[in-house]
């Protein structure tokens, strides 16, 4: 079973500041590793991926995410933030076979200051 | 990517009453999910579907729910007897290519 742990439940950040939100996970087989970011009363949208090979993945809006196998982690980040990326972001696990469950974190609600 | 559409955007029901929630991809998949988000809480799985069976359901996918794919292109939710802890946003998902994308969900809110 895989389990993800999202330290920070809220994040303030200063408009065109940098940011990081952190993911560790925990699995006992391999695992393929998502960002999802979901704007106020909307869906959830796939922000980013890692399933294999560059252990640094970019996404959209400027994203990007490190995966770090051994220290278990995932974090999320980006080197100057906007206005409107104010929004909750989860990360989420899934087993290494692929198209199984995606088990997310309690997410990090990013607060962007003008 | 591609696109889920779920129907309807908010049902309201009494508890006791069956609901049905409702996931229309526009493309041909084979992989679907259902997940539910309390309000202020974390995206939970219930139930993944593939080939026209239930591949793996969670602990809160008890015999209230069920699913199914009626004409090939829907994919549908079922509450038998709704309580008022089902209360939560619904989302149906697809998986392509070891990905899975999210319809904009369904509110239901029991009273």
């Amino acid at each position: 079973a895989q389990s993800v742990t999202q330290l920070d439940s809220q994040v303030p950040v200063f408009e065109e500041a940098p940011v990081e939100l952190r993911c560790n996970y925990s699995s006992s087989v391999s695992v393929y590793l998502f960002w999802y970011v979901q704007y106020p009363n909307q869906g959830l949208q796939l922000l980013l991926k890692y399933l294999s090979g560059s252990t640094l993945v970019k996404g959209i809006n400027g994203f990007e995410a490190e995966f770090n196998k051994s220290q278990t982690s995932f974090h999320l980040r980006k080197p100057s933030v906007h206005i409107s990326d104010t929004a909750e972001y989860f990360c989420a696990v899934t087993g290494g076979l692929g198209n199984e469950k995606l088990t997310f974190g309690t997410g990090t609600r990013l607060t962007i200051i003008p | 990517e591609p696109e889920v559409t779920q129907t309807p955007s908010h049902q309201v029901t009494q508890m006791g009453q069956e609901v049905i929630l409702r996931c229309v991809p526009i493309s041909n998949h084979l992989y679907f999910y259902w997940y539910r988000q309390i309000l202020g809480q974390k995206v939970e799985f219930l139930v993944s579907f593939y080939n026209n069976e239930i591949s793996e359901k969670s602990e809160i996918f008890d015999d209230q729910f069920s699913v199914e794919r009626p004409d090939g292109s829907n994919f549908t939710l079922k509450i038998r007897s709704t309580k008022l802890e089902d209360s939560a946003m619904y989302f149906c998902a697809i998986g392509q290519s070891y990905e899975q994308y999210f319809g904009p969900g369904t509110r239901l809110t029991v009273t």
